[in-house]
């Protein structure tokens, strides 16, 4: 099973300001992990999905990177805005298969105007 | 968003009653998920789907059966709910096994 942790659980940040969120995953064997974001009361939305191949992605103002050998990956938001508040969770696949997808708790985000 | 949708999206219902879900798509994807959402757990997969009537369990399947007679539709049931299966529930699809997932609205479950 792959153990993926986020950290901070929560995080504020003013308008503008450039972040990075963190997620820690246990098996370096990794396949692909994936963002997400998750408004309140809604169901998620992918982000972004980065191969074991690859070390980053990027849409727009977010870029996620994979660093398997130490486990880690990391989103970064350029350029905050409140639109960006929510939570923001990450996947890690251990291998293929559709029961192999472990999430992290997630971390919420609040951008003050 | 992709076209997934849940019903009902709220239920309160009594111990050991039983209960279904209902996810359906109109994207016609391969795979098919039920998870549950819990504070301090993140989401879990309850069952998956791989095809009509080909399913699977995941990691939290106790208490729960699935059912797929058609691509569409994906139909998650709690023979006699209890009260630790209060959660929100996600429906997912994806194409294929290891690509990204797309998610329903979810499923506010109380059960008193």
């Amino acid at each position: 099973k792959q153990e993926v942790t986020q950290i901070p659980a929560a995080l504020s940040v003013p308008e503008g300001e450039n972040l990075v969120l963190n997620c820690s995953f246990t098996d370096s064997a990794i396949y692909n992990l994936q963002w997400f974001r998750q408004d309140p009361g809604k169901g998620l939305t992918s982000l972004l999905l980065i191969q074991s191949s690859q070390r980053e992605q990027t849409s727009g103002r977010l870029n996620a990177s994979l660093d398997k050998s130490s486990g880690r990956s990391t989103l970064y938001i350029a350029a905050s805005q409140p639109g960006d508040s929510a939570t923001y969770l990450c996947a890690g696949r251990r291998q293929t298969g559709a029961n192999n997808l472990f999430f992290g708790t997630g971390t919420r985000l609040t951008v003050i105007p | 968003d992709a076209g997934i949708t849940q019903s009902p999206r709220h239920k309160v219902t009594e111990t050991g009653t039983p209960v279904t879900l209902r996810c359906h798509q109109t994207e016609n994807h391969r795979y098919m998920y039920w998870y549950r959402q819990d504070p301090g757990h993140g989401l879990r997969l309850i069952h998956y789907s791989y095809g009509v009537k080909d399913t699977d369990k995941g990691e939290v399947s106790d208490g729960y059966s699935v059912s797929r007679s058609k691509t569409e539709d994906f139909l998650l049931t709690l023979e006699s709910a209890t009260s630790s299966q209060t959660s929100v529930y996600f429906c997912a699809i994806s194409p294929a096994a290891e690509e990204t997932q797309y998610f329903g609205p979810g499923t506010r479950l109380l059960v008193l």
